[in-house]
């Protein structure tokens, strides 16, 4: 079965510009969670999508929306780009009933 | 100014050693915890996980223990080998939290041969 995946890989944009990030999930997993990860505040919950609709959000402001479509693969934008939302990106998919979450392996987004 | 980084715990194990990551966590109302492996370059790695309702589960060369009392975590890794090297880090879930993980800050694990 195929793992998490996430596109691009890489990316750098600048200060000001928006992004979006697409995570495919592992088939017949429902629900799609996404974090950030930075070496100053560690793995954070951004928000969680479950049969096209948003089950959970963290504390990020408004800038960072995401959507699921009716395959479960998630985008996650992030609008007027600041320097401090360079960081690892991740994607995780699980069945959606609070089961194990699995990863996919991150878009590295730089701001300059 | 400079964000500072996070200072990860660190772990220093001679391989064949058996070797144990704690973590405390914050919620009492997790029902359901996880440990990750994060190598450089990828995403964590589901290792175990275990239920509100236990206190030990076991793996293949892993075990991990849960005391709700003290909620606190342990992952005991077994005949440690250097490819067992990366950072690990405990999540919380459950309950109403659906498909949201709160992570611990992760302890580096080097494993030297």
């Amino acid at each position: 079965k195929a793992g998490v995946t996430q596109t691009p890989r890489y990316l750098i944009k600048t200060r000001g510009q928006q992004v979006t990030l697409s995570c495919s999930p592992i088939s017949g997993h429902r629900s799609v969670s996404w974090y950030q990860q930075t070496p100053g505040q560690g793995l954070q919950f951004l928000f969680e999508y479950f049969s096209e609709t948003q089950r959970n959000k963290g504390n990020f402001p408004g800038r960072f929306s995401g959507r699921q479509f009716s395959n479960s693969r998630s985008e996650m934008n992030v609008s007027t780009l600041e320097l401090g939302d360079s960081a690892l990106y991740l994607c995780a998919s699980s069945m959606g009933q609070g089961g194990e979450q699995y990863f996919g392996p991150g878009t590295r987004l730089t701001v300059t | 100014g400079e964000s500072v980084g996070l200072h990860l715990p660190t772990l220093s194990v001679q391989e064949g050693d058996n070797s144990i990551i704690n973590c405390a966590y914050s919620n009492s109302a997790s029902d359901y915890f996880i440990w990750y492996k994060q190598e450089s370059g990828k995403g964590p790695q589901f290792i175990i996980d275990i239920r509100s309702n236990m206190d030990k589960r076991q793996g293949q060369r892993v075990t991990v223990l849960l005391n709700k009392t003290v909620k606190h975590l342990s992952l005991q890794i077994a005949a440690t080998q250097p490819g067992d090297s990366a950072v690990y880090f405990c999540a919380e879930g459950g309950g109403t939290s659906y498909g949201k993980l709160t992570f611990g800050q992760g302890t580096i694990l080097t494993v030297h041969p």
